[in-house]
């Protein structure tokens, strides 16, 4: 089974609008922690936001949230207000238990239109 | 300051040659990981270093694949007899290594042709 699933390959939204990206994980793990990563056309990864298991609030980061689920097992980013710059790659992650890798979902490609 | 630097930043070799790929982590950093980005296959773990032991390799997909860190600062990952499946980026990241959340900052990669 996919350890960290990104449902949606492809994304577009009109900029100034908020837009949902999914991720959806399976662990039998109680500690761990997800992340959320931009990768632009550059190819860098750009670290947004890290929500742990037992954190009881929702992560955010300027315009960046994180839509925690847990008994769901989804950690969907939100992002508000989009800009042209923000047209990239996103990757959700997972550490989990004890361990330091990280595993990465299949990203979703966002494309915000002016 | 300076973040995760790798080079060099592109590389093409021949298959059945060896490549060295170099990680210099964020200073202060004691922890260093190396992942691999390929069409196929996304995003993989390859090896864990904290200080200049690997104690988690799990990720390194043949025995062809090696990587070693000295002095606690930069790393080497080697692959010899290259094949063309090993087409790749080449991604470094680092960590403090102090336990917690351990974001890991990632360099810009290595982009490896193997023709």
């Amino acid at each position: 089974a996919q350890k960290i699933t990104q449902t949606q390959p492809g994304m577009f939204v009109q900029e100034k609008e908020a837009v949902t990206l999914d991720c959806t994980y399976d662990t039998s793990d109680q500690s761990y922690g997800l992340f959320w990563y931009k990768q632009p056309s550059s190819g860098e990864m750009i670290f947004l936001i890290y929500q742990g298991s037992y954190d009881e609030q929702n992560a955010t980061e300027g315009r960046y949230s994180l839509n925690f689920q847990k008994a769901r097992k989804s950690a969907n980013l939100v992002i508000s207000a989009s800009q042209l710059g923000d047209s990239a790659m996103y990757f959700c992650a997972m550490r989990e238990g004890g361990r330091r890798a990280l595993t990465f979902g299949s990203g979703t490609r966002l494309q915000v239109q002016p | 300051g300076a973040g995760v630097s790798q080079s060099p930043s592109n590389k093409v070799t021949e298959k059945g040659k060896d490549v060295e790929l170099r990680c210099d982590p964020i200073s202060g950093h004691t922890a260093l990981y190396w992942y691999r980005q390929s069409l196929g296959q996304g995003l993989e773990f390859l090896i864990y270093f904290q200080g200049n032991s690997a104690p988690d390799k799990s990720g390194l997909p043949s025995d062809r694949f090696s990587a070693e860190r000295t002095g606690g600062s930069v790393s080497t990952l080697t692959i010899q007899r290259t094949q063309q499946e090993d087409s790749a980026v080449y991604l470094c990241a680092s960590s403090l290594g102090a336990g917690g959340v351990e974001t890991q900052y990632f360099g810009p990669g290595t982009r490896l042709l193997v023709l």
